[in-house]
């Protein structure tokens, strides 16, 4: 069955470095995403991809934050300066149409990022 | 704001009974809801959507009922399992390609 895998699976990394997340999704899906998952928190949307431009962001998806698919598998998230407070499990998810189409998303395993 | 509320207490049931999880919503009109699984430190698995022109929709044990009026759905496992043990996730459209979730009901079904 088709899955979304992402790398790494978990990544420590000190205050003020940058990190890249990686995914690769369902590969017949056009909108990819990310979300992030602090400890014992909701899980909460960061940013959607389509047509390799950002269809929508978050609040938290400031300038730290940026996506790129760099080929025709890969979708990364790059966090610039990462700060203690962007420790949490970050989720691709993918799926065939948007949140008001089939809506169904598909999540990855997780990268867990922990910032000291 | 938009808010989505579900019970942040663990739901603890027998094996064998049915587990109802509800979900409450706030300032959406949401043309459909989701229903996601979450076992501890994996992703969320879809289980089950339901349109707003649908009452209620079912698919094996799982029941979801889905009410625009109370701004409310209803999510029911029958004859629950311990591997049912998890927490639920209710999700809605927050945007074209946005889903919101609810910060999720833990089940916890003992044998």
């Amino acid at each position: 069955e088709p899955e979304v895998t992402q790398t790494p699976s978990h990544q420590v990394t000190q205050m003020g470095q940058e990190v890249i997340l990686r995914c690769v999704p369902i590969s017949n899906h056009l909108y990819f995403y990310w979300y992030r998952q602090i400890l014992g928190q909701k899980v909460e949307f960061l940013v959607s991809f389509y047509n390799n431009e950002i269809s929508e962001k978050s609040e938290i998806f400031d300038d730290q934050f940026s996506v790129e698919r760099p080929d025709g598998s890969n979708f990364t998230l790059k966090i610039r300066s990462t700060k203690l407070e962007d420790s949490a499990m970050y989720f691709c998810a993918s799926s065939e149409g948007g949140a008001v189409g089939t809506g169904e998303l598909f999540f990855g395993e997780g990268s867990r990022l922990t910032v000291l | 704001s938009q808010k989505i509320e579900q019970n942040s207490e663990a739901l603890n049931i027998q094996e064998g009974k049915t587990a109802t999880l509800t979900c409450n919503y706030t300032n959406y009109s949401p043309a459909y809801l989701q229903w996601y699984r979450q076992d501890p430190g994996r992703g969320p698995v879809f289980l089950l959507l339901i349109r707003e022109n649908e009452k209620e929709k079912r698919k094996e044990r799982l029941k979801v009922t889905f009410d625009t009026t109370l701004k409310q759905s209803l999510f029911h496992i029958t004859a629950s399992q311990p591997a049912d043990s998890a927490t639920y996730l209710c999700a809605l459209a927050s945007g074209y390609s946005t889903l919101t979730f609810g910060k999720g009901t833990m089940l916890l079904v003992s044998p």
